[in-house]
């Protein structure tokens, strides 16, 4: 079956990084979009980005531009999203997601990320 | 606009059935998708496209779309539907989606 494993809970500091993995498995990771989306505690959900597993092309959303990259590792079925300048609005659940814009949709369990000093 | 704006909450009678919407610009080009998170839990998708629903999604969910506002309809409500609903769509470039800003359906 389909899963997508994330990496544990982070904190962080302001202005430091974080790189979130996202580990695909039950499928060919190269087929599917890998999407990142996050959601702050009793907040909406936030779309960052699509990133295509085979090309290595993304596209972020404007408000992440320049602080957000996303990567993958074939050879390993593991997908990245380093945030960085990390902010204290930047607290949230990260989670990916393998889609193809139709039907397939998986999602990772979530990463919390927190950001304090 | 990329905006997507939908009702903060809407309540709906056991058995009945409840409309969430969702308006924006983009979506006089685009269909939406909606999704339903619950409680602790990752989003799962519940239309897509025109109105298809994915494989174990019930078929008292419905989608429509009319102009800039998509529509997600639930007929015949049940206690397990009591969730927070988003829409998502392509923005106006096409490359990149957004949220919308979601709906909490009570179910009473």
């Amino acid at each position: 079956q389909v899963q997508l494993v994330q990496s544990g809970a982070e904190v962080k500091k302001p202005g430091a990084s974080v790189k979130v993995s996202c580990k695909a498995s039950g499928y060919t990771f190269t087929i599917y979009d890998i999407n990142w989306v996050r959601q702050a505690t009793g907040q909406g959900l936030e779309w960052m980005g699509w990133m295509n597993p085979n090309s290595g092309s993304t596209g972020y959303a404007q408000r992440f531009q320049g602080r957000v990259t996303m990567t993958r590792n074939t050879s390993t079925s593991t997908a990245y999203m380093e945030l960085s300048s990390l902010r204290s609005e930047d607290t949230a659940v990260y989670y990916c997601a393998s889609v193809d814009y139709g039907d397939i949709d998986y999602w990772g369990q979530g990463t919390l990320v927190t950001v304090s000093s | 606009s990329s905006e997507l704006t939908q009702d903060p909450a809407v309540s709906v009678a056991l058995g009945q059935a409840v409309r969430i919407t969702c308006q924006g610009d983009s979506l006089r080009s685009y269909y939406a998708s909606w999704y339903q998170q619950k409680p602790g839990q990752a989003p799962v998708l519940v239309i897509y496209g025109k109105n298809n629903r994915p494989s174990g999604i019930p078929d008292r969910f419905s989608g429509s779309k009319s102009g800039n506002t998509a529509s997600l309809t639930i007929t015949g409500a049940q206690a397990e539907d009591e969730a927070d609903y988003y829409c998502k769509s392509r923005d106006s470039s096409g490359d990149l989606f957004v949220f919308g800003t979601g709906t909490r359906v009570t179910v009473l």
